[in-house]
């Protein structure tokens, strides 16, 4: 079963504070994303990654900086988090970035800044 | 405007009945992925479906391009069905890039 370990699982930050979240995947896969989630919201793409060392923007990528530097790790930074940013943030993977395969999610980091 | 916009946002059902949930995009397709979030948790596959019509279960999930829809069937609801149900058009051709519904929740009562 494939596995995609976010973490932590919970995080507050105050504003203006810098915030690193973690995501971690045993797959093998190449693909990496990080989605956000609002209440009542569906999820939002913020960056993305094909391959190590490289990341790719995706629809909401500002106030966002994300990092390839394995296969197995990827990690979404906010520089300078805004009261705008709490949200639910998920990681997912996938082997060749076609949606015709199955995208595993991780459980979530659910992130306040106050 | 919105790519992705399913209805209703949220239906409450007994035990037992059927749920048919809908879910219309204003672009066009590549592929379109049906997702299931339990409260407060992480989001699981249920179909890929492009086109025409799929089955999983008590799931059916079918997909019209002409008329820029899909639905998700569910029948004999039961308790453990309650949750959100999302809906994702894949934008991006070969990148997997996901624009997602915001989702219709759904309380199975019993």
């Amino acid at each position: 079963e494939a596995a995609v370990t976010q973490s932590p699982r919970s995080k507050v930050a105050v504003t203006g504070g810098k915030v690193t979240l973690s995501c971690h995947q045993t797959n093998n896969h190449d693909y990496m994303y990080w989605y956000r989630q609002d209440t009542g919201h569906g999820l939002r793409l913020i960056h993305y990654s094909y391959v190590a060392d490289s990341t790719e923007k995706g629809d909401i990528p500002d106030g966002y900086k994300a990092s390839r530097p394995s296969q197995e790790n990827f990690s979404l930074i906010l520089e300078l988090a805004s009261l705008s940013q709490t949200a639910v943030y998920f990681c997912a993977s996938s082997h060749w970035g076609t949606s015709a395969e199955t995208l595993y999610f991780g459980s979530g980091t659910r992130l306040t800044v106050l | 405007g919105q790519q992705v916009q399913q209805s209703p946002a949220s239906l409450v059902l007994q035990e037992g009945e059927n749920a048919e949930l809908q879910c219309n995009f204003s672009t066009s397709l590549n592929s379109m992925q049906w997702f299931y979030q339990r409260p407060g948790g992480s989001l699981v596959s249920l179909f890929y479906n492009p086109s025409g019509t799929k089955h999983s279960g008590r799931l059916t999930s079918t997909t019209v391009i002409k008329e820029r829809r899909s639905s998700l069937h569910i029948s004999s609801s039961q308790t453990t069905d309650s949750g959100t149900y999302l809906c994702a058009l894949e934008t991006g051709a070969n990148t997997g890039k996901l624009t997602f519904g915001h989702g219709t929740i759904l309380r199975v009562h019993p």
